[in-house]
């Protein structure tokens, strides 16, 4: 399977922990991104990045989201101390980053809920 | 701050029949996406619109994209039951697709 892949799938964990999704682009995509989806809404924009360069961060991601791409490859978003506002599904995208055609492809998503 | 908008939000409509869902924004771009997303799953990329107006089709499905009006259409024709699904178009604020600003969606149903 040559698609996005994000690990886990589910995650559910109790107020205060820590988390951390992992997330695997199609492997010749450059630019890969963060999106968080509550129920019934559209997804929103967390983060990108092109190759390992964090280029643009939200206002939603506050100081207690990390993402990284240590190696432009596969990303990890951490959320720290998390609060019941944090459920939600969140997806990752890749793109190649190039071309004016350029399509982000979205992996599964990480469904998390905080209890 | 960019905002789209897509109505209906909801559509429950019988198979055979025709539909539009329209989608607005309110700021200059000249790309926009449409998506399709079935329950409990991601996102599947069906167009994506280049330039004022641009049409794309597959299948039962035609995307339009009018850059002057901030509007964007997608028009199910002859609808089947396996078009069911929400429906997101999303807008590129900037050319290079650094992120995407997604409406409300639209949820789909297909009766027989």
């Amino acid at each position: 399977d040559t698609g996005v892949s994000q690990d886990p799938r589910h995650k559910i964990t109790k107020r205060g922990q820590n988390v951390t999704f992992r997330c695997d682009p199609i492997s010749e995509h450059n630019r890969l991104y963060w999106y968080r989806q509550t129920l019934g809404q559209g997804p929103e924009f967390l983060t990108y990045f092109q190759n390992e360069a964090q280029l643009e961060k939200s206002r939603l991601l506050s100081d207690r989201f990390s993402a990284e791409r240590p190696k432009g490859s596969f990303s990890t978003l951490e959320i720290q101390r998390t609060e019941q506002g944090d459920s939600a599904m969140y997806l990752c995208a890749s793109s190649l980053g190039a071309g004016v055609a350029d399509t982000q492809y979205f992996g599964p998503g990480t469904r998390l809920t905080v209890l | 701050e960019l905002k789209v908008e897509q109505n209906p939000l909801f559509l429950s409509m019988q198979e055979g029949k025709n539909y539009t869902i329209y989608c607005n924004y309110s700021t200059t771009s000249d790309r926009l996406y449409w998506y399709r997303q079935d329950p409990g799953k991601s996102l599947e990329s069906l167009f994506v619109l280049l330039s004022n107006g641009a049409v794309k089709q597959e299948g039962r499905l035609m995307a339009s994209l009018d850059t002057k009006a901030r509007l964007s259409t997608l028009h199910i024709t002859a609808a089947v039951h396996d078009l069911s699904a929400t429906y997101f178009c999303a807008v590129d604020l900037n050319f290079g697709n650094e992120k995407l600003t997604f409406g409300t969606g639209t949820r789909l149903t297909i009766i027989p």
